[in-house]
């Protein structure tokens, strides 16, 4: 079966960093997507990852491993406005989106 | 640029009801599709659309339809419907079709709240 593990939830400190975990097991790789959800809005787009390696845009960077399975997500320089559930998204073999649950990133100052 | 609009925001539904949640878009992609989010579970996909005139199941079609007559609207009808069908439904779309591109970036509409009673 295809699967997502990602935390449900981590607490961070403002002005700190934090890395947010995302393992997968899909039929079919064709990249792997990071999504910002607010509290009753909707999933924004952040990164997309496709070759192995980091990509760095501001304070956000988005790791991947293939080989591993394995990517993350890392914040810098954390603001109160980072509090979010961010989602891990993989697209398959049919280019069709699988979803994590989603991390529930907590800020406090 | 309104992008992705969904209708109504929110709603009550006696059960057995039926009901249609709209959604259109105005950025031409070919791409549409309909999730339902649930606590503690990923954004899980109903049906989508590639292009205009072509449907597909997702992972839990039941108790769903969909139609895609032109490319800017993509509505889904719960034909009679059931308390498991409370959850929120997000529309979005992107600008690629299956096999077309890798890179599948999908915008969300704002979304509808359903409450099934």
């Amino acid at each position: 079966g295809q699967n997502i593990d990602q935390p449900t939830e981590m607490t961070a400190t403002e002005g700190a960093i934090v890395q947010i975990n995302c393992t997968y097991q899909t039929s079919g790789f064709n990249g792997l997507f990071w999504y910002q959800q607010h509290a009753g809005e909707a999933p924004t787009f952040l990164s997309y990852n496709v070759l192995d390696g980091l990509e760095e845009k501001g304070r956000f960077s988005s790791f991947l491993s293939r080989s591993k399975g394995y990517s993350y997500l890392l914040l810098k320089e954390l603001q109160m406005k980072d509090s979010a559930s961010y989602l891990c998204a993989v697209s398959d073999s049919n280019y069709q989106l699988i979803w994590g649950a989603g991390t529930k990133l907590i800020i406090k100052p | 640029t309104a992008g992705i609009t969904q209708a109504p925001t929110s709603q009550i539904l006696a059960a057995g009801r039926s009901m249609t949640l709209r959604c259109t878009q105005d950025m031409r992609h070919n791409a549409m599709y309909w999730y339902r989010q649930d606590l503690g579970l990923g954004l899980r996909l109903i049906h989508y659309s590639n292009t205009a005139g072509t449907t597909g199941k997702g992972e839990v079609p039941d108790g769903y339809s969909v139609s895609r007559a032109n490319t800017d609207d993509f509505p889904l009808t719960l034909a009679s419907a059931v308390p498991s069908q409370t959850s929120v439904y997000f529309c979005a779309s992107s600008d690629s079709e299956t096999g077309d591109s890798s890179y599948n970036e999908q915008f969300f509409g704002p979304g509808t709240r359903l409450t099934v009673l």
